[in-house]
């Protein structure tokens, strides 16, 4: 159980193009989606958080309006980097708060999609 | 504000030998949760354990073995027998509770530690 997916897993775009990324949890309801970046050997950022139904909560320094989340259901977050350029380059990877156990704040995390922007 | 500090870039030790990752955190949060993950070269995150901030008992599972001392704010990593398979990179994560009101509940993770084990 506790299974989250990412779709793709991998994507080679051009820049200037979007690319949407999508982070189902498929084994449980997540009322809450986290969203992350690694740059090559480096850690982890946290980008946003997002909720079910309501708006995201982005970190500071991370555009909202260059990095657009919906959370649509309690299954589904999508990430879309809209015009997208080299530097956006990076592994992106998101968890899910299982609703049942958020109280351990029990996250599950996806294997990441690795965006390469050309 | 919350931060990791995972103060070894990169250890390498040779097969079977015990290795120590270490970890320091920052919290002005009296219930946090503490994280440790294993990140393969394919990059997916291995969740290792969960400690919450209440509960100070060291933990062993197999080879592994966690160290909780809130009074140094550390919460080390212990591999004993260490194998090639464990060579990956190692993050420390911290929380706070998602009631804790700040909002702040998703992972602050520290730099990482590659572990490299030599055949």
């Amino acid at each position: 159980g506790a299974v989250v997916s990412q779709h793709p897993s991998r994507v080679i775009c051009k820049s200037g193009t979007s690319v949407k990324i999508e982070c189902r949890s498929l084994d449980f309801q997540a009322t809450t989606m986290f969203w992350y970046r690694q740059f090559p050997k480096q850690s982890l950022m946290l980008m946003a958080t997002s909720n079910e139904g309501s708006k995201a909560t982005y970190e500071q320094g991370v555009e909202k309006d260059k990095f657009l989340i919906n959370h649509a259901s309690l299954t589904l977050s999508t990430l879309t980097v809209t015009s997208a350029h080299p530097e956006d380059s990076s592994f992106y990877i998101c968890s899910a708060r299982d609703i049942r156990r958020s109280s351990y704040n029990e996250q599950f995390f996806g294997p990441g999609t690795r965006l390469t922007v050309l | 504000a919350q931060k990791v500090t995972q103060a070894q870039t990169e250890i390498s030790v040779v097969e079977k030998e015990d290795v120590t990752l270490d970890c320091v955190y920052e919290t002005r949060d009296t219930t946090y949760y503490l994280f440790w993950y294993k990140q393969p070269p394919s990059g997916e995150l291995v969740f290792l354990i969960r400690r919450n901030s209440f509960d100070e008992q060291n933990e062993i599972s197999g080879r592994y073995s966690w160290n909780f001392q809130k009074s140094t704010s550390s919460f080390n990593f212990t591999i004993t027998a260490s194998q090639v398979v464990d060579s990956a990179v190692y993050f420390c994560a911290l929380s706070e509770s998602p009631y804790s009101g700040g909002g702040a509940d998703g992972l602050t993770f520290g730099k990482g530690t590659h572990l490299i084990i030599q055949p």
